[in-house]
């Protein structure tokens, strides 16, 4: 069975900062896709930037980008210049390629300082 | 575009009473989910959907039910309501499943007392 660690509950970066939320995964498959989705204080949660296994150019999306590790099955999210707007539930979530399901971590709690 | 719908927003139910959690989806999705969020726990799938007529347990089914009689619509019964069911519930739809993005409803804060 697949998993996904998010090991770290909470952070916090000041404004215009850097920041790299991490994720691990466990898995015995050898393609699938990896996203990170981000929820607001409004709860809707929303598609930040996603990543499929099988290419080995880490994925970007403007301020987002990712450090995609498969031999480590580390795929961490970095968010630079960070901003008031990105306070929000970070999720890192894991689906098989022909997979149906998506498994998710426990969230990291990021809070952006003025 | 309203996307993916979900009524109630908030709701307070007694232990054992019912309820059904409304989904509703414009996108023309095959794929529907329910997922339960829980402090700490991340979210858990309940039950999904391929397709109108065809419907598949997730992770924690237990208490609830699904059916799905459109594409649009994918309701989750309660029934017999517990404690352990107090959750918020988020219902979401994807294209195509593998690979595809999911969009997400704003979730139903549910208390069970």
């Amino acid at each position: 069975a697949q998993t996904v660690t998010q090991s770290q509950p909470e952070m916090s970066v000041q404004e215009a900062e850097t920041v790299t939320l991490s994720c691990t995964y466990d898995t015995s498959e050898s393609n699938y896709y990896l996203f990170w989705y981000k929820q607001p204080p409004s709860r809707q949660m929303i598609l930040v930037i996603r990543q499929e296994a099988y290419k080995q150019q880490n994925a970007t999306e403007n301020r987002f980008s990712v450090n995609f590790q498969k031999a480590a099955k580390s795929f961490s999210l970095k968010i630079s210049d960070s901003q008031l707007g990105d306070t929000a539930m970070y999720f890192c979530a894991f689906m098989k390629s022909q997979g149906l399901k998506y498994i998710f971590g426990t969230g990291t709690r990021l809070k952006v300082l003025a | 575009n309203a996307g993916v719908t979900q009524t109630p927003k908030f709701r307070i139910l007694k232990i054992g009473q019912s309820m059904t959690l409304q989904c509703a989806q414009d996108m023309n999705h095959n794929y529907m989910y329910w997922y339960r969020q829980d402090p700490g726990m991340g979210l858990k799938l309940i039950y999904y959907s391929v397709g109108a007529g065809i419907t598949d347990k997730g992770e924690v089914p237990n208490g609830y039910n699904v059916s799905r009689s459109t594409t649009e619509d994918f309701p989750l019964r309660l029934e017999l309501a517990a404690p352990s069911q107090t959750s918020v519930y988020f219902c979401a739809s994807s294209y195509g499943g593998s690979g595809t993005e999911a969009f997400f409803g704003q979730g139903t804060r549910l208390t069970v007392v």
